[in-house]
């Protein structure tokens, strides 16, 4: 597709089940991006992935998330045994850089609203 | 550690008005920043970016911004605010190892007719 798609758009689930998020990123682009976006919170960063390297989990909040990133393309976030402060949308960006050169120009994703009760 | 912050969660203006959407950043590197606008129901979106050129910067739908490094500020104005540009915007630095973006907690922008 032309842009960052995301699904589920919505998602309920009851406090402790696992849940899954995926995102499809726009095709070319070398590096994907989740950040989590909670009421008055703002954006907040988890995890940045960039072509082949180790990816950045600074700002993965506890150990019951995860992201993987499959074929340099797909990705999908995980989170075990789900909390109601889990609760927020979950977005996700892809860019594309130029050899070392950050452009900034991040292409979101419609994000993917996670309720937990 | 790099970081923004926007002065006021909601602003109102009525439409005409002139628009001003304040940020301020921390930064130990001189830094690159950026406004983004998410429309309603939408994801988020490029507005502008300053990255050491030129310190008054022209984006989409009429905004700029201008760096004040005395001031450490990076805000957001429009001369005439108009019912389309009701939105939440984000104000944002690149960290230090310059790969991704530190948000701010965002501006709700109101525009009343």
């Amino acid at each position: 597709g032309a842009g960052v798609s995301q699904s589920p758009s919505n998602k309920v689930t009851e406090k402790g089940k696992d849940v899954e998020l995926r995102c499809d990123p726009i095709s070319g682009h070398t590096a994907l991006y989740w950040y989590r976006q909670s009421l008055g919170q703002g954006l907040e960063f988890l995890i940045y992935f960039q072509g082949n390297s180790a990816p950045d989990k600074s700002g993965l909040p506890s150990d019951r998330f995860s992201a993987e990133r499959t074929g340099g393309s797909v990705s999908t976030l995980t989170i075990q045994r789900t909390q109601q402060e889990d609760s927020a949308v979950y977005l996700c960006a892809s860019s594309i850089t130029s050899g070392r050169t950050f452009t900034g120009e991040l292409f979101f994703g419609e994000g993917s609203r996670l309720t937990v009760l | 550690a790099q970081s923004v912050t926007q002065l006021g969660s909601h602003v109102s203006v009525s439409e005409g008005a002139l628009v001003l959407l304040r940020c301020n950043y921390s930064s130990s590197v001189p830094p690159y920043l950026f406004w983004y606008v998410q429309y309603p129901n939408q994801g988020l979106q490029l507005l502008l970016k300053y990255t050491s050129a030129a310190t008054l910067v022209k984006g989409i739908n009429g905004f700029e911004a201008e760096f004040k490094k005395s001031e450490t500020s990076f805000h957001l104005t429009k001369p005439s605010a108009h019912m389309s540009d009701a939105a939440e915007y984000f104000c944002a630095v690149s960290d230090q190892a310059g790969d991704k973006l530190i948000f701010g907690t965002g501006t709700r922008l109101q525009v009343f007719p």
